[in-house]
């Protein structure tokens, strides 16, 4: 069964630092990897689809990489923003009928 | 209305009450899911509908029973519910499986007194 860990649990910077979110799992027989954003109490709003043929995906201030091979995946934040403060989760497809879902890392971006 | 809307976004129930949660997509998808998020535990799925047939269940407790009329509405009928019921109860849709990925609705938080 695939398992997906995102490591730290939380994070706490200061306005303006660039920072990596990191995602890892088991299985690397994936098809794509998803990044999501959620706010407290809130649905998954989504960010970033790297399909397992991608190295690299940008939106905006936002890079998300894929490494298959070692079961890898980080989300880069450049100049991180107060409004960045929320939960960041990783999802993975493998085919199936499921994502199957890291427990999140949590960003505070202090002012 | 875009994207994928659930009701309520809140509900309170007592152990012995019947209630249904709403999920509707707009986005012409043919799978849609419910997942269970609980504190400090990974996204549980519930619930797999594709082309409205259900087709993964995951052992859930039959106190929860989906519903999904056609490819755009998916329900969730709740009934003698537990206290340790209480989470978040997310809908998601999808095209093809999870090949272009998930889309989520905002969720509805329930607690069950």
């Amino acid at each position: 069964k695939q398992e997906v860990t995102q490591i730290p649990a939380a994070l706490s910077v200061p306005e303006g630092e660039n920072l990596v979110l990191n995602c890892s799992f088991t299985d690397s027989a994936i098809y794509n990897l998803q990044w999501f954003r959620q706010d407290p109490g809130k649905g998954l709003t989504s960010l970033l689809l790297i399909q397992s043929s991608q190295r690299e995906q940008t939106s905006g201030r936002l890079n998300a990489s894929l490494d298959k091979s070692s079961g890898r995946s980080t989300l880069y934040i450049a100049a991180s923003q107060p409004g960045d403060s929320a939960t960041y989760l990783c999802a993975v497809w493998n085919t199936g009928n499921q994502f199957y879902f890291g427990t999140g890392t949590s960003l505070t971006v202090i002012p | 209305e875009t994207g994928v809307t659930q009701t309520p976004r809140h509900l309170v129930m007592g152990m012995t009450n019947k209630k249904s949660l709403k999920c509707e997509q707009h986005l012409g998808h043919n799978a849609m899911y419910w997942y269970k998020q609980s504190a400090k535990k990974p996204l549980e799925l519930m619930f797999v509908y594709s082309l409205e047939e259900r087709v993964e269940n995951n052992s859930v407790p039959s106190r929860f029973s989906p519903e999904c009329p056609n490819s755009s509405h998916l329900f969730l009928h709740l009934h003698t519910l537990q206290p340790e019921d209480s989470a978040l109860y997310l809908c998601a849709s999808s095209q093809d499986g999870g090949a272009w990925g998930y889309t989520f609705g905002s969720g509805t938080r329930l607690t069950v007194v």
